[in-house]
């Protein structure tokens, strides 16, 4: 079957350290992956795109690397502020599917303590 | 201001009852969306528009039902045949003149069947 994994568990972080998320997926030909930001009873908001053929972006204070190989992307936060807790959903659109049809992991809670 | 307004904000609803989510956008997107969110899920597709008068079923189709008369305009039924309504709601739209195929949340619908 095919899945797109991010970690449940919340992220405790520090402010001032970097936060590091993780996307596994399995059984997917990305086309590209995507990451938003969700704030408690709101719409996403999107980040960050990445393709296939790329690597790393960056934007900001953020970091996408994306390794298809390993099948994973990693989002990270540097410099994590208060401002920044909130959950952060990844998503997919595959090789297969027509355009702008996403697949979504459930996400993960980031919280930043000053 | 350009952006995607959804409404109800809270909808509550017997069993048994049709009702309607509203959900408009002014910002000129050709593509439009309906995701359903629930506790510890990520957000599943139900149906999408590429075109108006044209929708697809996203993966979890059964018991909802849509229309695209208007380029503005996407508004989702949620029917007597959902088996468990209770959830958040989201609607999205996006174009194919971005270059990140980025997704435009609205607010939400939080939807509970009494």
């Amino acid at each position: 079957s095919q899945k797109i994994e991010q970690n449940s568990e919340a992220l405790n972080i520090q402010e001032g350290k970097t936060a590091t998320l993780t996307c596994n997926y399995t059984n997917y030909s990305p086309a590209y992956l995507q990451w938003y930001r969700q704030d408690p009873g709101r719409g996403p908001v999107f980040l960050l795109l990445i393709r296939e053929n790329e690597k790393e972006k960056r934007k900001e204070r953020l970091k996408v690397t994306f390794d298809t190989t390993l099948k994973q992307s990693l989002f990270h936060i540097t410099a994590s502020q208060p401002a920044d807790s909130a959950t952060y959903l990844c998503a997919l659109r595959r090789t297969t599917d027509s355009w702008g049809k996403l697949q979504f992991g459930a996400g993960t809670q980031v919280v930043v303590t000053p | 201001d350009g952006g995607i307004t959804q409404s109800p904000k809270y909808l509550f609803r017997k069993e048994g009852q049709n009702v309607t989510l509203s959900c408009e956008q002014n910002l000129n997107h050709d593509a439009m969306y309906w995701y359903r969110q629930d506790p510890g899920q990520g957000l599943r597709l139900i149906y999408y528009s590429q075109i108006v008068n044209d929708f697809q079923k996203g993966d979890i189709a059964e018991g909802y039902s849509v229309s695209r008369e208007k380029k503005e305009s996407f508004p989702l039924t949620v029917t007597s045949a959902q088996k468990n309504p209770t959830a958040f709601y989201l609607c999205a739209s996006s174009t194919y003149r971005s270059s990140y195929n980025e997704q435009f949340f609205g607010p939400g619908t939080r939807l509970t069947v009494l």
